[in-house]
């Protein structure tokens, strides 16, 4: 079984730039999450898709993050304008549903210089 | 919100020493997960143990639901054990999966 696929792995960007990063899920998981984990502290959810509809988003700030998963099964996650604070790794996982646990891809580790 | 603490928030072993990480929640959990994140920053699922207790090789996790922890147990250490250890739980009613302070343990050769 193919795990979850996250891309890129490394991004640099400059603050005020925008940047975008994109997560394949298990295949059959319905539930995709994205994940934002800071240097030195665990991860903390930014959004939650049941299919292509968001159940939990209250984390995530809607003035400068976005995200969408077209069709049920991919996703993508935006910043624009990035902030120096949005350095860290975004972490994307699925799960078959929700009572049961979730798998991670490898991440994508972000610096906004 | 629930609160989840996980003790102690560093430990140093010599390679094959035993040891036990705890994770404490504030509120009922219906679903709890330990993870492993290695050195190169990756997740890596050990136990889903939403209660009673499981093992897998040389580690073995107990949840007891109802006291509000779960314990991490790992027997004959190996430096391929270091990294951050996390509980992350999810509680009924909730969809959302919070994750602990961890445990960033290093075993030493």
């Amino acid at each position: 079984e193919a795990g979850v696929a996250q891309s890129p792995r490394y991004k640099i960007i400059e603050k005020r730039q925008s940047v975008a990063f994109w997560c394949n899920p298990i295949s059959g998981h319905a539930t995709l999450y994205w994940y934002q984990q800071i240097l030195g502290q665990g991860p903390k959810l930014l959004i939650q898709f049941q299919n292509n509809g968001v159940v939990d988003d209250s984390q995530l700030p809607k003035d400068r993050f976005s995200a969408e998963r077209l069709k049920g099964v991919d996703s993508t996650l935006k910043i624009q304008p990035a902030k120096l604070e949005d350095s860290a790794v975004y972490l994307c996982a699925s799960s078959w549903g929700r009572p049961s646990p979730l798998h991670f891809g490898n991440g994508t580790r972000l610096t906004v210089t | 919100g629930i609160q989840v603490e996980q003790s102690p928030p560093d430990l140093i072993l010599q390679e094959g020493a035993n040891s036990t990480l705890r994770c404490n929640f504030s509120d009922s959990v219906n679903n709890l997960q330990w993870f492993h994140q290695n050195p190169w920053g990756q997740l890596i699922n050990l136990f889903y143990i939403p209660s009673g207790t499981k093992q897998n090789g040389r580690l073995s996790a107990t949840t007891v639901a109802t006291e509000r922890y779960s314990l991490l147990y790992i027997s004959s250490s190996q430096t391929t054990d270091s990294g951050v250890y996390f509980c992350a739980v999810k509680t009924s009613g909730t969809y959302k999966y919070i994750f602990g302070t961890g445990t960033r343990l290093k075993v030493l050769a």
